[in-house]
């Protein structure tokens, strides 16, 4: 089945380090790839994108995130992360329909 | 404002009864999603339409059904046989233009919160 992976259930940092989320692929054909972030009780609000081409992008309140083929893999990152940033993480793919990865939940220690 | 709009915000089911969730959108979006979130599971494509009068089956499909009567809404009925229903339901909505053919960002409502009395 085509799908997408977040091995990560929950992970902490402490403000001001990075934080890398991780996200793995399952496709025939590359997909599209998103990052979705979730605060409680509300949708989702997209982070950024990967359609073809630059394999790095950069997305909104200063993540980014590296698409490898060779990895199948779509981490996301921010090099310092703010408290702000605590929320759930999806990570999704698909080309008719998105489908969604089980979210990491991310904890951020003053 | 242009959006999407779920209504209730909280939602009760008695055992054994259909109850419908509202999804409207004002972003003349052709491609609309249901998607259930339980905790730990992530989200599950229930039923997406990309156009009026036409839709398909997700992952989870199963104890649910749609409609796609007009564009702007798409209602998903929860059954009887749906035997545990008790999640939080997210509606989305994409359209060209917004980040180009398939694959584009989806909108998202604020969700309805099913529990069953």
């Amino acid at each position: 089945a085509q799908s997408v992976t977040q091995p990560d259930i929950h992970i902490t940092v402490s403000e001001g380090a990075s934080l890398e989320l991780r996200c793995n692929y399952s496709y025939g054909a590359t997909p599209y790839l998103f990052w979705y972030v979730q605060s409680p009780g509300q949708g989702l609000q997209l982070l950024l994108k990967y359609f073809s081409g630059d394999t790095l992008v950069q997305g909104i309140k200063g993540f980014e995130a590296e698409f490898k083929r060779s990895q199948s893999s779509f981490n996301l990152r921010k090099p310092s992360v703010h408290w702000s940033d605590a929320a759930e993480y999806f990570c999704g793919g698909g080309r008719r329909a998105l489908t969604f990865g089980s979210g990491t939940r991310l904890q951020v220690q003053p | 404002d242009g959006g999407i709009t779920q209504s209730p915000k909280y939602l009760f089911r008695k055992e054994g009864q259909n109850v419908t969730l509202s999804c409207e959108q004002n972003l003349n979006h052709d491609a609309m999603y249901w998607y259930r979130q339980d905790p730990g599971q992530g989200l599950r494509l229930i039923y997406y339409s990309q156009i009026v009068n036409d839709f398909q089956k997700g992952d989870i499909a199963e104890g649910y059904s749609v409609s796609r009567e007009k564009k702007e809404s798409f209602p998903l009925t929860v059954t009887s046989a749906q035997k545990n229903p008790t999640a939080f339901y997210l509606c989305a909505s994409s359209g060209a233009g917004t980040g180009g053919a398939g694959g584009e960002k989806l909108f998202f409502g604020s969700g309805t919160q099913l529990s069953v009395l």
